[in-house]
């Protein structure tokens, strides 16, 4: 298994370009999500889903949209970049069998910078 | 809410030491608490987490964390450091009224020298 995936590793956009990341795992787990991680401040969830065709916001969702159209892709777009969009994203799946403290495996990360 | 609180962005050992990184987490409901390590430029590994079948948890690589309900605490122990063991780390609560969701500390950066 790969696990969790995410394309690209390394991505520079100008102000207002969108861009999407992608996220991918073939764990066929119900849950993923995307998280952003700044300096001295942690993870933050941005947005969430729990299975295809369900979407909710986390914590920082502004500027960022999102869509699950499969059990394996969870993809995040961002419309209008930036710079405050700099940062680390990851992306995160589990499964839902028991509830509330499966594992969240992570992927590698997509590190963004908005000029 | 629920929320985390590590305490002390940067923790330094020397190896063979006791490692000590603290968390304090704030909760209406029982919580579901996690520990993840991130090695640089990796993604977040797990290392242990509670779900309230045993307040002493022991997790990968010698870690361990104990559950105390009075101080609303979940501090991560190891007896010994090694330089591998130089990382980040975060602990988490899982937020149960977003599905899975989880909130993270701050981290802490673990630094050992020989």
């Amino acid at each position: 298994n790969a696990g969790v995936t995410q394309t690209p590793k390394f991505q520079v956009l100008k102000t207002g370009q969108s861009m999407t990341l992608q996220c991918a795992q073939d764990m066929n787990h119900e849950y993923m999500s995307w998280y952003r991680q700044d300096p001295g401040m942690g993870l933050r969830l941005i947005h969430y889903s729990v299975g295809a065709g369900i979407t909710d916001q986390g914590e920082v969702p502004n500027g960022y949209n999102v869509s699950r159209s499969t059990t394996e892709d969870f993809p995040l777009r961002l419309l209008s970049a930036a710079p405050s969009q700099t940062s680390v994203y990851f992306c995160a799946s589990s499964s839902l069998g028991q509830g509330y403290y499966n594992e969240q495996f992570f992927g590698p990360g997509t590190r963004l910078t908005v000029l | 809410a629920q929320s985390v609180t590590q305490l002390g962005s940067h923790v330094s050992v020397s190896e063979g030491a006791l490692v000590l990184l603290r968390c304090n987490y704030s909760s209406s409901v029982p919580p579901y608490l996690f520990w993840y390590v991130q090695y640089p430029n990796q993604g977040l590994q797990l290392l242990l987490k509670y779900t309230s079948a045993a307040t002493l948890v022991k997790g990968i690589n010698g870690f361990e964390a104990e559950f105390k309900k009075s101080e609303t605490s979940f501090h991560l122990t190891k007896p010994s450091a090694h330089m591998s063991d130089a990382a980040e780390y975060f602990c988490a609560v899982s937020d149960g009224q977003a599905g899975t969701a989880l909130i993270f500390g701050k981290g802490t950066t673990l630094s050992v020298s020989s």
